[in-house]
């Protein structure tokens, strides 16, 4: 089975602040994932990457850049905490092909991240 | 405007009864179309994901059906299980490829099975 996972279940950190969320997967994907759930919201797509040191900007990129250095390892970074960035972070993998590909998305069980 | 509109918002039915989810979208260019379940707290695992060609795929007790001429969706769950609580995500993905390639999220059915 497909194990994602996402370094922190809860995290809480204060405005400004520097903020990095990691995510591992174990069956050798290409493609990588972040994503914020909000209620009433449902899920946006903050970057995704194809291979490795590749990006692509999601749907609300702003405020949030990403690294990808390994192959497993796909990291979302806050450069700069704000409040309005509280939320549910959903880091996925899937094995290949661009969006539309019929390859499911393997999710990890999340990070709740609060700004105060 | 790309959007998908999923109904009801919650539902609660009682164990062993069966229930049907409905998923509109408009979409274009479609690609595929996606079931997931959320469990509380757990991300999203994927039931099944249907082609344009496609009109049914079964999962166990999970069934979705796919109308690309109306285009709705509907996921039929047989038999609940107290086990089947949980959100349920309808996601379309469109593109041609590269650049535009988009997926567009529901909001979720919320389905809580009651003893």
């Amino acid at each position: 089975d497909v194990k994602v996972t996402q370094s922190s279940r809860y995290l809480v950190k204060r405005t400004g602040e520097k903020v990095f969320l990691e995510c591992v997967q174990d069956m050798d994907h290409e493609n990588m994932f972040w994503y914020r759930q909000d209620p009433g919201l449902g899920l946006r797509l903050i970057y995704f990457s194809y291979d490795v040191k590749m990006k692509e900007k999601g749907d609300i990129p702003e405020g949030y850049s990403v690294s990808r250095e390994k192959k497993e390892r796909f990291s979302l970074i806050l450069e700069s905490a704000s409040t309005n960035q509280t939320s549910m972070y959903l880091c996925a993998s899937s094995l290949w092909g661009d969006l539309y590909s019929n390859q499911p998305q393997h999710f990890g069980d999340g990070t709740r991240l609060s700004i105060l | 405007k790309n959007q998908v509109e999923q109904s009801p918002q919650s539902l609660i039915i009682l164990e062993g009864k069966n229930c049907t989810l409905q998923c509109n979208y408009t979409v274009s260019p479609f690609s595929n179309l996606r079931w997931y379940k959320q469990d509380t707290g757990r991300g999203p695992v994927s039931l099944t994901i249907m082609t344009f060609s496609e009109n049914t795929k079964s999962n166990g007790r999970y069934t979705a059906t796919l109308d690309a001429d109306t285009k709705q969706s509907s996921l039929h769950i047989t038999a609940s299980q107290l086990s089947d609580s949980a959100s349920y995500i309808c996601v379309v993905s469109a593109g041609y490829g590269g650049a535009t390639n988009k997926l567009i999220f529901g909001t979720g059915t919320l389905l809580a099975v009651q003893p």
